[in-house]
């Protein structure tokens, strides 16, 4: 069955550094989005991409936050300046169309320190 | 000082029975629900699906019901086993596939 796959599971990166958390979207899907999860808390939208543009993002989305499609199957985010409040779990999704069912990876853990 | 993190709901339900997950919607626009179950350490993993054209969809076990006048999902899950303790989540699709996601209610299943 095909899957969205993330690496790494878990990554710890010290504050002010850039870290780059890594996606593989299901092949045939067109809609990519990036999530976290504060740990204890709920799912929160980041971003959605589409057509290799940002389609939509939220105010946690900001200058410090950059999503790339660097070639047609891996899907990244790259926080440039860390803060301790990024650790969370980021999770990458993928769907067919925008309207459709979004599959989920099984996340990446940032930690901060 | 503030709270750091949500106090799940919880609904505790004995193995065999039928579990009711319940939850409120806030955008009456929203034509697209979908349910979630994230276990310990993983990524949510959808369940269920239902379109605001329907008010009730039945899949392998479950059942989605859709309330648009008091805009109220619920998921029904028969004969609840140890499998099915996870957090729920009930999300409501927005503009370009972005999903609102719900606060989620963990649910125990006991022996």
């Amino acid at each position: 069955e095909p899957e969205v796959t993330q690496t790494p599971s878990h990554q710890v990166t010290q504050m002010g550094q850039e870290v780059i958390l890594r996606c593989v979207p299901i092949s045939n899907h067109l809609y990519f989005y990036w999530y976290r999860q504060i740990l204890g808390q709920k799912v929160e939208f980041l971003v959605s991409f589409y057509n290799n543009e940002i389609s939509e993002k939220s105010e946690i989305f900001d200058d410090q936050f950059s999503v790339e499609r660097p070639d047609g199957s891996n899907f990244t985010l790259k926080i440039r300046s860390t803060k301790l409040e990024d650790s969370a779990m980021y999770f990458c999704a993928s769907s067919e169309q925008g309207g459709t069912e979004a599959f989920f990876g099984q996340g990446t853990r940032l930690t901060v320190v | 000082g503030e709270s750091v993190g949500l106090h799940l709901p919880t609904l505790s339900v004995q193995e065999g029975d039928n579990s009711i997950i319940n939850c409120a919607y806030s955008n009456s626009a929203s034509d697209y629900f979908i349910w979630y179950k994230q276990e310990s350490g993983k990524g949510p993993q959808f369940i269920i699906d239902i379109r605001s054209n329907m008010d009730k969809r039945q899949g392998q076990r479950v059942t989605v019901l859709l309330n648009k006048t008091v805009k109220h999902l619920s998921l029904q899950i028969a004969a609840t086993q140890p499998g099915d303790s996870a957090v729920y989540f009930c999300a409501e699709n927005g503009s370009w596939g972005k999903l609102q996601f719900g606060a989620g209610t963990q649910v125990v299943v006991t022996p």
